[in-house]
């Protein structure tokens, strides 16, 4: 069965940075992109970024460009995600999700997340 | 850029009908899933392409999304239906998803 298993909490003072990982098992690895997704405490759902595991191209929400680095290792199925000069605001649970394609006759191709991870809470402190 | 509007909260009886409103401009030209998130856990995906249920996802939940807004209805109910609701759509000019703010069902 698909799972994706992420890296337990993380405390970080600001300023710091923090690594991620999200280990992946069930399926092809290099056949689904991964996204990150962030919900801070009583907020909705922010997307962060993507990674294509065949290839390692990576894609980021503007709001997170020069502080985020995605990376993978194929030999593990795991791909991480980096988050640099961290501040309070970060204080967050991250997701990994596993991005299914489809393809809709009026907008073309587009991607839903059937399998997520079960989050990684990281807390910021000053 | 792209945004998706969703009620704040629905509340809604025990064995009664909830429906859940998802807005954006031109949204019956996208292809609109939705995910439900209970708290303390990850969210789950329980409709996709508009109407689709995975595996494992009651009838009682359905997507339609034949104008605007689409909609997500939960039909009979449950204690157990009581979580946010999250809409979300791809946007092909920017290759980035865009998800809704999120909607809390309430069970009265």
């Amino acid at each position: 069965q698909v799972q994706l298993v992420q890296s337990g909490a993380e405390v970080k003072k600001s300023g710091a940075s923090v690594k991620v990982s999200c280990k992946t098992s069930g399926y092809a690895f290099i056949g689904f992109y991964i996204h990150w997704l962030r919900q801070a405490p009583g907020q909705g759902l922010e997307w962060v970024g993507s990674l294509d595991p065949n290839t390692g191209t990576t894609n980021y929400a503007q709001r997170f460009y020069g502080r985020v680095d995605m990376t993978r290792d194929t030999s593990i199925s795991t791909v991480y995600m980096e988050l640099l000069s961290l501040n309070s605001n970060d204080t967050a649970v991250f997701y990994c999700a596993r991005a299914m394609s489809y393809y809709y006759h009026s907008s073309g191709r587009g991607y839903y997340f059937d399998y997520w991870g079960q989050g990684t809470l990281l807390t910021v402190s000053s | 850029s792209y945004v998706l509007t969703q009620p704040p909260s629905v509340s809604v009886a025990p064995g009664q009908t909830a429906t859940i409103t998802c807005g954006g401009d031109n949204i019956g030209s996208k292809s609109v899933h939705w995910y439900q998130q209970k708290p303390g856990q990850a969210p789950v995906l329980v409709v996709y392409d508009d109407n689709e249920r995975p595996s494992g996802i009651p009838e009682r939940m359905s997507g339609s999304n034949t104008g605007n807004p689409a909609t997500l209805t939960i039909s009979r109910v449950e204690a157990g239906d009581e979580a946010d609701y999250y809409c979300q759509v791809w946007d092909s000019d920017i290759h980035h998803p865009v998800l809704g703010h999120g909607t809390e069902v309430i069970v009265l």
